[in-house]
Order: structure tokens, then sequence, then C-alpha cells
């Protein structure tokens, strides 16, 4: 089965600075990774995906990038702020019926 | 708003008990999944279902079961609860054919 990898498993930044969170995946026959962010109490939710025929995917602050030979995807917050701080979790499309394997996920503390 | 609520916030239940966590989704989504959520150990696949009344295995089925009588609902079942059941455990659903998944906002679960 598919194999996801996901690091730092905490992220401290100031406001302002920029964020990475870096993932591998073993399987590939993958094509789906779409990235989730939980704040506290909450349910995760989708914030950005990318298809394995795209190499990158931006959105306002955030984007993501595809290495599919090296089979490794990242996102990236530029200029974050403390709305920001959760918890971020990658993940990997496997399989049939549409199912993702899940990294350990990222918390992510945004200081002033 | 499209949503997936799941009946309970908090629970506590005593090491035996029979549990029943419970998710509905009104997007008229055909899969519905469970998963249990672990510090470090991110977001692990118990079951999910792709129809009514149908059912499959994920990653960490072993002292759980589900049931799926109608395509909204998708309960899951602690049959005799332990203190290693104790977790967070959050219900998602997608459309057939897509993996775009939307969660609900969690059942923290304490077996006492």
């Amino acid at each position: 089965g598919e194999n996801v990898e996901q690091h730092p498993s905490t992220l401290s930044v100031q406001e302002g600075d920029s964020a990475v969170i870096k993932c591998t995946y073993s399987d590939s026959a993958s094509n789906y990774f779409p990235w989730y962010k939980q704040e506290l109490g909450k349910g995760p939710q989708l914030i950005i995906d990318i298809r394995s025929n795209v190499g990158e995917k931006k959105d306002q602050r955030i984007a993501v990038t595809l290495n599919k030979t090296a089979k490794h995807f990242s996102l990236h917050i530029t200029e974050t702020q403390p709305e920001d701080s959760a918890v971020y979790f990658c993940a990997a499309s496997y399989g049939s019926w549409g199912k993702l394997q899940f990294g350990a996920g990222t918390q992510v503390v945004v200081t002033p | 708003d499209v949503k997936v609520t799941q009946s309970s916030r908090y629970l506590v239940k005593r090491t035996g008990e029979k549990v029943f966590l419970e998710c509905v989704q009104d997007m008229d989504h055909e899969n519905m999944f469970w998963y249990r959520q672990d510090p470090g150990l991110g977001l692990r696949l118990i079951y999910f279902s792709y129809d009514v009344k149908m059912k499959e295995k994920g990653d960490i089925p072993e002292g759980y079961s589900v049931s799926r009588e109608k395509k909204e609902r998708f309960s899951l079942i602690l049959e005799s609860a332990s203190t290693n059941q104790t977790s967070m455990y959050l219900c998602a659903s997608s459309q057939l054919g897509r993996v775009s998944y939307t969660f609900g906002s969690g059942t923290r679960l304490t077996v006492v």
C-alpha cells in the first residue's frame, strides 16, 4: 500500500516569514496530492491540491510543488499570519474507491 | 452550506461497553470514511463505504465494525470498547470517483 512521510512534525515561524512542509510517498501510481488544514476543535479542511500532471499550483499565499520522479511534494506558505497556525496534513491517493493515505501532520505555530 | 455532522463532540465510555459513533452527510456523497487521529500517527483509515450496505476494511479495522443502512449515514461501532481505542474519530465523505474529502468536526472518545 501507500506510505506517506511528512516533515517536520512541528514548525515555528515568525509572522511574515515563509513555512515549508515536505512529504514523500511510495506508490508511483498515486496521482492526487491534497493538503488539509486542521484548526483547533475542527475537522481537517482541504486548502490546496495538485494532480500528477502538474508541477506547481498556487493559491494566493499558499503553493504546492510536486516532483513525481523523486516522489515528493511540498506545501509553501508565504507571508505567514497568526491565523495560519494549525496542523497541516499532506495526503496521497491510492488504490481504488478514492482513498487517501495521510501523513503524520505538521503543527505550525506562527508567532507575532 | 454542505456538511458532515458527527453526533457527539465528546464521549466518555467504560471499558467493555458497546459504542456507536454516528456520522451524517447532506451532500448525497457515495463514499464515506472513518478515520482515527492520534498524535504523531496522523489519520489512519478504519473502514470506508462506497455504497449503501457496502463496506471495506481500512488499515486498522480490528475492534471496529461499521453500518451503512442509508446513503447519508455511516456508523462506526466499537463492539467492546478498550482503553487503547481512546482517540479522536473523524468521519469524511466524497463523491464517487472524486478524492476530495469533506470532514466532520470529530468525536473525541475517552474509554475509561
